[in-house]
Formats: structure tokens, sequence, C-alpha cells
């Protein structure tokens, strides 16, 4: 069964920093790409970054550039988003899923999300 | 903000068809597949349907997607009320280089 379990998120001061982790099982997950999409609190969904299986392709959404890093370790079947200079904006629960092929693929596994909070 | 153009709301009694409506633009819709994602309150977004309209396993067929240039739609035939939820489509942005969803339309079922 494939499984996405996020972790990492909490409460954070403007301006903190956070690592969001997504553990990976039930699939070859150095075989896919990942992607990070996230949720504000009553908003709809909004992408933020794709890494591709090798870490050969990497994309963010234009608004969240030089602030947020995608990474990933596939000898532990692990996703991340490295998260610096957070504001209030960025509260929203974090979600990982699985692409079927590309960053422009559908997303057919999805995590339960982790919440992510900055707020002084 | 989003790219894609969906409508706030949508409902329908139980058996009624109901359709929600996802207009982009030249560089997403017109150019690259459509998917769509329900999300069920309280829960992660769940794919529907993919490459415009094809449903994964497990997909009942009363989902059914559609697309024709600009605009993309799903349809939601014999409607039940487990489908309350939210849905939304998505598509690859070829001018952003990325993955931009719909606005979302909150299906409810009277």
């Amino acid at each position: 069964e494939v499984q996405l379990v996020e972790s990492g998120g909490g409460l954070v001061r403007p301006g903190g920093s956070l690592r969001l982790s997504c553990a990976a099982s039930g699939f070859t997950f150095s075989t896919y790409g990942v992607t990070w999409v996230r949720q504000a609190p009553g908003k709809g969904l909004e992408w933020v970054s794709s890494i591709s299986s090798t870490s050969l392709y990497i994309y963010y959404a234009e608004s969240l550039k030089g602030r947020f890093t995608i990474s990933r370790d596939n000898a532990k079947n692990s996703l991340y988003l490295q998260m610096n200079s957070l504001r209030a904006e960025d509260t929203a629960v974090y979600f990982c899923a699985r692409q079927q092929g590309g960053a422009d693929t559908e997303l057919d596994y999805w995590g339960q999300g982790t919440l992510v909070t900055v707020s002084s | 903000q989003s790219v894609l153009t969906q409508p706030p709301s949508a409902s329908g009694t139980p058996g009624q068809r109901v359709t929600i409506s996802c207009s982009g633009s030249s560089s997403n819709i017109a150019s690259n597949y459509v998917y769509w994602y329900q999300q069920l309150p309280g829960m992660a977004p769940k794919l529907l349907i993919y490459r415009n309209n094809e449903r994964p396993s497990g997909v009942p067929d009363r989902f059914s997607g559609s697309k024709s240039g600009t605009s993309a739609s799903l349809a939601i035939s014999g409607l039940r009320s487990e489908d309350e939820a939210d849905y939304y489509c998505a598509s690859w942005d070829d001018s952003l280089s990325g993955q931009v969803f719909g606005t979302g339309t909150k299906v409810t079922v009277l």
C-alpha cells in the first residue's frame, strides 16, 4: 500500500525556519517524482514545489523561490522541504504527493498533511 | 492566486447531474492535460480524473471529465450524499513552469 506521511510541522515565529519531511513507503520511491502542495486555512490548494526522481529537475512556485528548498534522499525514502524566512501567509497544511510521471503529471497519492503555523 | 477559475459552489439533489467548469488559458489547459481532485471535509485531496477524462481504479463511472480549448469540465451524474466535497481542477502551466490549481468548487447535495 502506497503511504506518504508528513512530519515536522508546528508553530514558528515570523522570520523563522522549519524543515518538513515526508516518509514514503509501499512503492519504489527512487523512481517517482514528488511534489509539495499547501492549503491555507479555509482556502484552496496551492502548488509549492516538485522534484524529479533523481533530483535533476526541480520546480518552485515563483512566489516561494529563494525561501523554500525541496530535496530528497532516495536511500531514506524521504522528501524534504526547507522553509526559511517564514511569513504569516505561509501558514497552511502542507501535503506531499506522488507524481505519476514528470512534474506535469497527476498527483496520484497524497499524504494527510502537516500543519505549519507562522505566528508571534 | 489561482490561475484556473472555477465556480465557488454547485449543488443538486440526489440522483441529479452536476457539472463544474474550469477555465484556463493557452499556457495551461489548452496545451496540457487536466486533472481533477476531490477533497472530502478534513481529508487530503484524492485524484478523481487524470489525462482530461481518465478515471483511476476505484473511482465510480458517475464521474467524468472533458476538455475543450482553454476550458474543462467535471460532471457528476447520479449525485450521492457522499459526493459532498470540494473539487479542484489542475494542469501544468508552460509559462509558469509549474502546476496550477483551480479556485475550487464546493458541491452540496441538497
